[in-house]
């Protein structure tokens, strides 16, 4: 069965630093999103990304945020300058279309954790 | 700031017992659906409810959807160890251009 994944699976940066989290997205999906899940709390949508550009975005999603389709299957999300605050698991999901006939397929999650 | 109240937020019963956990909001949905997340992974999708009222089953498990499309439960009767897991809802709010919220999460265990 396809399946979003996600690399890597816990990356560890120093405060600061530049990340990139990378995920690969069902192969004939359209749609794809972020979300993040700071430890205990909810999970948080970030941005959603179509046909090469951002859709919506949260508040959450600030100028430190950046994502990107680099090539036909890969999809990335920049954090330029990590805070502590940024230390959480990151989602990505998928869908073949967008609203509630279509099923949002989430990735395993990268734990972030900024020292 | 649209909210999304689960409740309760942590239950722990023995197996056989029936359950129900509730998701409220002030805030009229389109549609509100139901994962279930597991420790180290993603949510993965139970089911999507879309029309005021409307009731689906999934097995043991049913889930509804308030008449005014502002609340959800989901019940889960003869409860099976293997039921337990975070469970979580999230609403696409109406004219939200398909953002999900989401709420916090009803943590589940079924004790044999």
């Amino acid at each position: 069965e396809p399946e979003v994944t996600q690399t890597p699976s816990h990356q560890v940066t120093q405060m600061g630093q530049e990340v990139i989290l990378r995920c690969v997205p069902i192969s004939n999906h359209l749609y794809f999103y972020w979300y993040r899940q700071i430890l205990g709390q909810k999970v948080e949508f970030l941005v959603s990304f179509y046909n090469n550009e951002i859709s919506e975005k949260s508040e959450i999603f600030d100028d430190q945020f950046s994502v990107e389709r680099p090539d036909g299957s890969n999809f990335t999300l920049k954090i330029r300058s990590t805070k502590l605050e940024d230390s959480a698991m990151y989602f990505c999901a998928s869908s073949e279309g967008q609203g509630s006939s279509y099923e949002q397929y989430f990735g395993p999650g990268t734990r972030l954790t900024v020292t | 700031t649209q909210l999304l109240e689960q409740s309760p937020q942590f239950l722990s019963i023995q197996e056989g017992e029936n359950l129900t956990v509730y998701c409220n909001s002030s805030s009229v949905f389109s549609s509100l659906q139901w994962y279930r997340q597991e420790p180290g992974e993603g949510p993965v999708l139970l089911v999507t409810v879309v029309t005021g009222g409307e009731v689906k089953k999934l097995k043991r498990l049913t889930f509804q959807f308030g008449d005014a499309r502002k609340d959800s439960s989901l019940h889960i009767t003869a409860a099976q160890p293997g039921d337990t897991g975070l469970y979580l809802c999230a609403g696409e709010v109406e004219d939200s251009n398909y953002q999900l919220i989401w709420g916090a999460g009803t943590k589940l265990i079924i004790k044999p």
